[in-house]
């Protein structure tokens, strides 16, 4: 049975902090990985998608790495600030399937 | 550009009553997700429409849950009848083309469901 972990399962840091979101998969026969944020009462939003044969992606202040050896994916935010406050939730693609998203981390950025 | 819409955005039922959700995806996307999201867990997927063919449906509990898409525009998930534990969050997604790992996905804001 596939499946995802994320650790830890909540996170409070304060403002300005640079922060990493663990998240593990067993399996190495990845497609891709992708990191959603939810917030509150609404959908996910897409972040990053890195795929089987990248090691990481960046878009602004998220990076985002892959090593499908060890599996594990991290999420790294730097400068983080209270609208980074939200649940963070990895995916991983399988071949021939569709995502397996793990249970997030709720992330809470205090001013 | 106009976002997935999904309806009612909350409902609260009786165990063993039937219920129904409504989701429009974005304009000119062709594949459609639904997943069920329980609290504290991530989204599983339900059920996959491209156009209004199923792509995937290994994970729908086909005794209660039926879904469909005519015209291959909207959709629409219903549960029946419903238990306990189908309380969650039911959120519908779509994507512009077929291949659905390397696209990106829309959420809609999610039907949050509970059963009593």
């Amino acid at each position: 049975k596939q499946e995802v972990t994320q650790i830890p399962a909540a996170l409070s840091v304060p403002e300005g902090e640079n922060l990493v979101l663990n998240c593990s998969f067993t399996d190495s026969a990845i497609y891709n990985l992708q990191w959603f944020r939810q917030d509150p009462g609404k959908g996910l939003t897409s972040l990053l998608l890195i795929q089987s044969s990248q090691r990481e992606q960046t878009s602004g202040r998220l990076n985002a790495s892959l090593d499908k050896s060890s599996g594990r994916s991290t999420l790294y935010i730097a400068a983080s600030q209270p609208g980074d406050s939200a649940t963070y939730l990895c995916a991983k693609g399988n071949y021939g399937q569709n995502f397996v998203f793990g249970p997030g981390t709720r992330l809470s950025v205090l001013p | 550009e106009a976002g997935v819409a999904q309806s009612p955005r909350y409902k609260i039922i009786e165990k063993r009553q039937s219920v129904a959700f409504w989701c429009n995806p974005i304009s000119g996307h062709a594949t459609l997700y639904w997943y069920q999201q329980i609290l504290g867990q991530g989204p599983k997927l339900l059920i996959q429409f491209q156009n209004n063919g199923v792509v995937d449906d290994s994970q729908l509990p086909k005794d209660r849950f039926s879904a469909e898409r005519l015209k291959g525009v909207d959709s629409t998930l219903k549960i029946q009848p419903a238990k306990l534990e189908d309380s969650a969050v039911y959120l519908c997604a779509s994507s512009l083309g077929r291949t659905s790992l390397s696209d990106t996905q829309y959420f809609g804001p999610g039907t949050r469901l509970t059963v009593l």
